[in-house]
């Protein structure tokens, strides 16, 4: 069985530009959720996906948007980057049904850097 | 909206000493808790989870946690503590409404010093 996985580990982007991060969930998982973590404090929620579609939504704004694909993996697009999305970006995948407190199991997450 | 706060940033601490890391929560529904463990450059790890009954919950690597109603609190602790635990620790909460979206809270450093 194999985890979760993320790509890529870094990234350095500018101000201004798009960038697409992956996830891969663990096997037989159909929920993924995505979350921010900024230098010094807690990871905050973005957005879940459950069987490709949105299933809650955190205060971010529209430029962050994702998608959930049939083999159960995720994308998160950040559009227009400003200097604040600087962050480790987190996925979680856990199994169940929408709205059930299945494990959620946790990537290693890619390093965001935008100058 | 639930919110959670850790009552301390960073915990220092020997070998062998016992350790208890603060947890506090606010929430208007029941709620659902968690701690999670970070090590550097790694993913979070669930270390255990409150969902009902027994309030004292047992997780992995010798750590537990009590789930306390009237104080509204999910403190973590562990009676003798290893270099190995040196990490950073954050408690979250879900609302039982709301499935798995979790709020976390700040975080704690866990020094372990020999």
């Amino acid at each position: 069985e194999t985890g979760v996985t993320q790509s890529p580990t870094h990234l350095i982007k500018t101000r201004g530009q798009q960038v697409t991060l992956r996830c891969s969930s663990q096997s037989g998982h159909n929920t993924v959720s995505w979350y921010q973590q900024a230098l010094g404090q807690g990871p905050q929620f973005i957005f879940q996906y459950y069987r490709e579609e949105e299933n809650g939504r955190g205060n971010f704004p529209p430029r962050f948007s994702g998608l959930q694909f049939p083999n159960y993996s995720s994308e998160l697009n950040v559009n227009a980057l400003e200097l604040d999305d600087s962050a480790l970006y987190l996925c979680a995948s856990s199994s169940g049904t929408s709205g059930s407190q299945e494990t959620q199991y946790f990537g290693p997450g890619t390093r965001l850097l935008v100058l | 909206a639930q919110s959670v706060t850790q009552l301390d940033s960073q915990v220092p601490v020997f070998e062998e000493a016992p350790v208890e890391l603060r947890c506090n929560y606010s929430s208007s529904v029941s709620v659902y808790l968690f701690w999670y463990v970070q090590y550097p450059n790694q993913g979070l790890q669930l270390l255990l989870k409150y969902l009902s009954g027994s309030t004292l919950v047992k997780g992995i690597n010798g750590f537990e946690a009590e789930f306390n109603k009237s104080q509204t609190s999910f403190h973590l602790r562990k009676p003798s503590v290893h270099i190995s635990d040196t990490a950073e620790y954050f408690c979250a909460v879900s609302e039982v409404t709301s499935g798995s979206r979790l709020t976390f809270g700040e975080g704690t450093q866990l020094t372990v010093n020999p």
